[in-house]
């Protein structure tokens, strides 16, 4: 019965490196979202996939970072040129059904990724 | 400014007392989620309080949503070290999550 997979737990990358943060929702989940945390900020949500489609990528940077959710294979987060202030965990969420909310299954997160940028 | 106000930011107990942290909002909502968080892992969801003015009990810990729906209170009873963690008070937006910033619990045995 596996959970949201997240791999690498930790990666470390030198400044204007790229990241790749890989996500594996729960077996039957369809829906992804990337939610960063900051010790100062919490938890701050990033982008909301489904298979092949960005639904909502309000919360995330316009320039160098990017996610997909291929129809096969895990969600990627994309970070180019990563810079210090990139250096955050940065967790995976899924459920069965979009629009978390009370009437619909809860979030379950994976156990992050943290990546330090140098 | 933060839409989810929770307090105490930092609290650190020993094993067998009470405690009550606070989520508070200038904003209605119609439903609210509690989720702990413990070192090196990601949320786990504790409940959802929906109607005004409702209590919900877990084993130890009780919840309770404001009757203006604005406000959640977590008391726990005879704190345990293992309900260390970060305690997060968390509403729907959109597509989206909203997360306080927590209130971080130590209990020491």
């Amino acid at each position: 019965n596996a959970g949201v997979m997240q791999n690498p737990r930790h990666l470390v990358r030198r400044r204007g490196q790229e990241a790749r943060l890989r996500c594996s929702p729960m077996k039957g989940h369809s829906h992804v979202y990337w939610y960063r945390q900051l010790p100062e900020e919490g938890l701050k949500f990033m982008v909301y996939l489904q298979k092949e489609n960005i639904i909502d990528e309000s919360g995330m940077p316009k320039e160098r970072f990017s996610a997909e959710f291929p129809k096969e294979g895990p969600s990627i987060l994309r970070i180019q040129q990563v810079v210090r202030g990139d250096s955050a965990a940065y967790f995976c969420a899924s459920s069965p059904q979009g629009v978390p909310s009370v009437y619909n299954s809860p979030l379950h997160f994976g156990n992050g990724t943290r990546l330090t940028v140098t | 400014t933060q839409l989810l106000e929770q307090s105490p930011q930092f609290l650190s107990i020993q094993e067998g007392e009470n405690l009550t942290v606070y989520c508070n909002s200038s904003s209605v909502f119609s439903s609210l989620q509690w989720y702990r968080q413990e070192p090196g892992e990601g949320p786990v969801l504790l409940v959802t309080v929906v109607t005004g003015g409702e209590v919900k009990k877990l084993k130890r810990l009780t919840f309770q949503f404001g009757d203006a729906r604005k406000d959640s209170s977590l008391h726990i009873t005879a704190a345990q070290p293992g309900d260390t963690g970060l305690y997060l008070c968390v509403v729907s937006a959109g597509t989206a999550l909203i997360f306080g910033k927590g209130t971080t619990l130590s209990v020491s045995s």
